[in-house]
């Protein structure tokens, strides 16, 4: 079992959707989430970040996470073409070194 | 946030070869992180570089085949050696700016060996 799962996608909405992203890990000592944007050719983009358990908003995108659960969210309101891309969920805990242990990845299509 | 300089941006080498990737960050930094991603799968750390000391290599990656150099607070290199196919990958360097989180990475040199 990897330690983060991640559904693979592809994830195809139309403009104006709101899009849910979503991991589950099982290390329950993971204590730092991010998400990552990755588009084409390029290398990962960090969009959010959050500490333990609890809600975190930045413009379109919130992020979620429920330790209890061991399950991460990430929304996308009104969801734009220039969103599409590949989303990488992530998670470090200090007795690892704050190692990254990122999720597989999921492809999003942003239909205009 | 740290800005990185990754070259070269791509690559196609011949198996049995070679090659050297480039990594320079415009702020010192502690330490430096080289990841591989392969198609379709998810990033995976190779190792992590301390300036003034031997590369921390994680399971699965070794010296030999994976030498790394970390001459100043800066700038680091990889080295993909006597590389084969399975090699194929998107190889990216990645910096912590001081936090546990917030991790910036370069633009990644994809390498494809033939």
């Amino acid at each position: 079992q990897k330690e983060v799962e991640q559904d693979p996608g592809p994830l195809s909405v139309p403009e104006g959707a709101i899009v849910s992203l979503n991991c589950t890990y099982s290390n329950s000592a993971f204590q730092y989430f991010m998400w990552y944007r990755q588009y084409s050719r390029k290398g990962p983009e960090l969009l959010m970040y959050t500490y333990s358990s609890g809600n975190k908003e930045d413009g379109r995108f919130t992020a979620q996470v429920d330790k209890s659960s061991k399950y991460i969210s990430l929304f996308i309101r009104d969801s734009q073409p220039s969103d599409s891309a590949t989303y990488l969920c992530a998670m470090s805990a200090r007795d690892s070194s704050y190692k990254l242990i990122f999720g597989s990845g999921t492809r999003l299509l942003v239909r205009p | 946030s740290a800005v990185i300089s990754q070259k070269p941006s791509r690559d196609i080498c011949q198996r049995g070869t070679s090659l050297t990737i480039q990594c320079q960050v415009d702020s010192q930094v502690t330490m430096m992180f080289w990841y591989r991603q392969q198609p379709g799968q998810s990033l995976t750390l190779i190792a992590t570089a301390n300036q003034g000391s031997e590369a921390t290599y994680e399971s699965g990656f070794v010296i030999d085949k994976f030498p790394i150099s970390r001459p100043n607070l800066t700038f680091s290199t990889l080295t993909v050696s006597n590389m084969s196919p399975e090699d194929s990958s998107i190889y990216l360097c990645s910096v912590e700016p001081g936090h546990p989180y917030g991790y910036t990475f370069g633009s990644g040199t994809r390498l494809t060996v033939v």
